[in-house]
């Protein structure tokens, strides 16, 4: 399984975009990238996934170079309900894989 | 999207007793469900794959006469802590995927907080 590696932790002003860059230099042909959002004391929820270019949904953007060793978590304007714990899992989308978690980065947004 | 729900959402119980969480997939059938171990301020470590009608594959160093899981039916998978003691204290996440999805997307119990005193 390939090993993510992201920043421990990242703060930020209210309003502000931010952009959380992952690194996953042994990324295989058949994995994907996932991110989920993490709330204290509650598990893990699916924010976006992509293999590669450009992913948006309604909460983020997901930006993937060519070479697929790395990843941006992109949050637009984000609110004092943003902070939480972001983690970058790479892996095969076939169901019977599980994920493996990093560390992920503890995104604090300050008002 | 799918719902997984888990219960009891927190237990304390007494060292050298034994604790079942249950975890269930509320809106769809999975053979396959995922349990997590998060301690403090760390992140989601997987203990063990949970197989519907099959023994689970543990992750190394994970003792399975310490954490027993049974996947009796296509909705339910259950951890059993046995004679817990206090470092068993840690949260339990349990996680699975609906056979129809096409984005193998993980869906997350809400956890359950274990207290061994």
């Amino acid at each position: 399984l390939a090993k993510t590696t992201q920043p421990i932790s990242m703060d930020s002003y209210e309003g502000q975009e931010v952009n959380i860059t992952c690194s996953h230099n042994n990324i295989a042909t058949n994995d994907y990238i996932t991110w989920y959002q993490q709330f204290p004391s509650q598990g893990p929820r699916f924010i976006i996934q992509g293999y590669k270019t450009k992913v948006t949904n309604e909460v983020a953007s997901l930006f993937i170079p060519a070479d697929r060793k790395s990843s941006t978590l992109s949050l637009p304007r984000v609110s004092l309900s943003d902070t939480a714990v972001y983690y970058c899992l790479v892996g095969d989308k076939r169901r019977n894989t599980p994920l493996v978690f990093g560390k992920g980065t503890r995104l604090s947004v300050i008002a | 999207g799918a719902v997984v729900s888990q219960h009891p959402s927190w237990v304390i119980c007494k060292s050298g007793t034994s604790v079942k969480i249950e975890c269930r997939s509320l809106d769809f059938q999975a053979t396959t469900m995922f349990w997590y171990r998060q301690f403090p301020k760390q992140s989601l470590m997987l203990m063990a794959t949970s197989n519907e009608g099959s023994k689970a594959t543990y992750e190394q160093g994970v003792e399975k006469d310490k954490f027993l899981i049974n996947h009796a039916s296509l909705t339910l998978s259950t951890l059993t802590v046995t004679s817990a003691h206090p470092e068993d204290s840690s949260f339990y996440i349990c996680s699975a995927t609906p056979g129809q999805s096409n984005t193998g997307e993980l869906f997350f119990g809400e956890g359950s907080r274990l207290t061994v005193l």
